[in-house]
């Protein structure tokens, strides 16, 4: 089964608009989220990350806020670019599991 | 930056056919790992080290077998292959766990 979990599967926004993608996860060891961007025929690279001290977490245009009590995270993309076309990954890892489990992706097609 | 290469960077084998795929990479990094993509999956872990001659299971490892001859070079063993196995797979690398540095992938069809 999925231990992390991405809606929707696949959005469009228009250029200046702010992107919102939704991450939840079931296991309560998970304590560390990292996002990473895939842009097409790519390989995917760290975006940001949070971990379970946080509650938000911001480099420039890029916001993860955080709700541990329902386990729920989401990245908002503020002034959404065409640039930012690209599958978004979340992932989760445990203290001491060493390895990241990534969800399935949300795709992300910025209209100008 | 971390240099991760993979080869080959595209493969056509047969189903039963034997297939190695090879990953090495060049900043002593700890973990290395091995992740395959499919639409509608995602990134599914499949077998990851943490040293040479260290090996441990992921998510999906069935039908595939993994090998950490060194701290640089870690491979992926398919030694039946079968369409199901068709996928984009990636290796990555990283020197605490919290951080992957990822190849440019293998493309790997089985007819």
């Amino acid at each position: 089964q999925q231990q992390v979990r991405q809606s929707p599967q696949s959005l469009t926004v228009w250029e200046g608009e702010t992107t919102i993608l939704n991450c939840s996860y079931e296991d309560s060891t998970f304590d560390y989220f990292p996002w990473y961007r895939q842009f097409p025929g790519k390989s995917p690279a760290l975006l940001i990350a949070i971990s379970l001290v946080s509650n938000k977490k911001e480099d420039g245009r890029f916001t993860i806020f955080f709700n541990k009590r329902e386990k729920k995270l989401s990245l908002h993309i503020t002034d959404s670019q065409p640039g930012d076309s690209a599958t978004y990954f979340c992932a989760a890892s445990y203290q001491g599991g060493r390895a990241l489990i990534f969800g399935t992706g949300t795709t992300v097609s910025v209209s100008p | 930056e971390a240099a991760v290469t993979q080869s080959p960077r595209n493969k056509v084998t047969v189903t039963g056919g034997n297939v190695t795929l090879s990953c090495r990479q060049t900043n002593s990094h700890n973990y290395m790992y091995w992740y395959r993509q499919d639409t509608g999956h995602g990134l599914r872990l499949i077998h990851y080290s943490y040293g040479a001659g260290n090996l441990q299971i992921g998510d999906v490892p069935d039908g595939y077998k993994a090998t950490r001859t060194t701290q640089e070079d870690f491979f992926l063993l398919l030694e039946l292959a079968s369409p199901s196995q068709t996928s984009l797979y990636f290796c990555a690398s990283s020197e605490n766990w919290n951080t992957l540095y990822f190849g440019a992938g293998t493309r790997l069809s089985v007819l």
